[in-house]
């Protein structure tokens, strides 16, 4: 089936720096979704992605739609400690007569004080 | 603004008991998720369903059964948990496969 890639598997960075995360798959997504997920609590979106070459904002968040409609990146600048969780690229992948959302294994991201 | 609801919260099963997590959506959403995640591991889709009465099979099925008789629930339900089962579950609707997955906040289960 269609599958959603992301590495490295955790990240660590210092707070105030800029993160950049990527998701790749073999096949063509239509759509990109990141999402982020605090410890303990369900995953949350981030930001939608619905265009090739389209470039999104929310704060300090950024995200783009690969041009192939094979992958996906997401910026985070100017990190604090809240950015600390599991971020996963996620789209809707089709094996059967529905489609379904599929999620990448996340990145988690730790932020040094 | 209850979103989607999940119960229970926790759980400890004894091998080879049976159960059913819950889930209801007050979103009116025609897509249902059940996703169980292992530390480390992502989300694995169990089943899903794309509105009452059809359900199908995700990643991950073996072992559990699910239903959708009406738009608002989706239960999840082990027949004869195992250890491998041990995991955190977690529901999730969407009104389209390309829109918002709204989750709820998840079950952690544990089988011994």
């Amino acid at each position: 089936g269609q599958q959603l890639n992301q590495s490295p598997q955790s990240m660590f960075i210092q707070e105030g720096e800029d993160v950049s995360m990527n998701c790749t798959s073999s096949s063509i997504f239509n759509t990109w979704l990141w999402y982020k997920q605090d410890p303990g609590e369900g995953p949350v979106l981030l930001i939608a992605l619905y265009k090739a070459g389209e470039l999104t904002s929310n704060g300090r968040l950024t995200a783009q739609f690969g041009i192939t409609r094979k992958d996906s990146f997401l910026n985070i600048s100017a990190s604090i400690p809240s950015d600390v969780g599991i971020y996963f690229c996620a789209g809707p992948s089709s094996t059967g007569a529905n489609s379904k959302l599929t999620f990448g294994k996340g990145i988690t991201l730790s932020v040094r004080p | 603004n209850a979103g989607v609801t999940q119960t229970p919260k926790f759980r400890i099963l004894k091998i080879g008991q049976s159960m059913t997590l819950q889930c209801t959506q007050d979103m009116n959403h025609n897509y249902m998720y059940w996703y169980r995640q292992d530390p480390g591991m992502g989300l694995k889709l169990i089943y899903y369903s794309v509105g009452a009465g059809i359900t199908d099979k995700g990643e991950v099925p073996n072992g559990y059964n699910v239903s959708r008789s009406t738009t608002e629930d989706f239960p999840l339900r082990l027949e004869l948990a195992a250890p491998s089962q041990t995991s955190v579950y977690f529901c999730a609707s969407s009104l389209t496969v390309n829109t918002e997955a709204f989750f709820g906040q998840g079950t952690r289960l544990t089988v011994v």
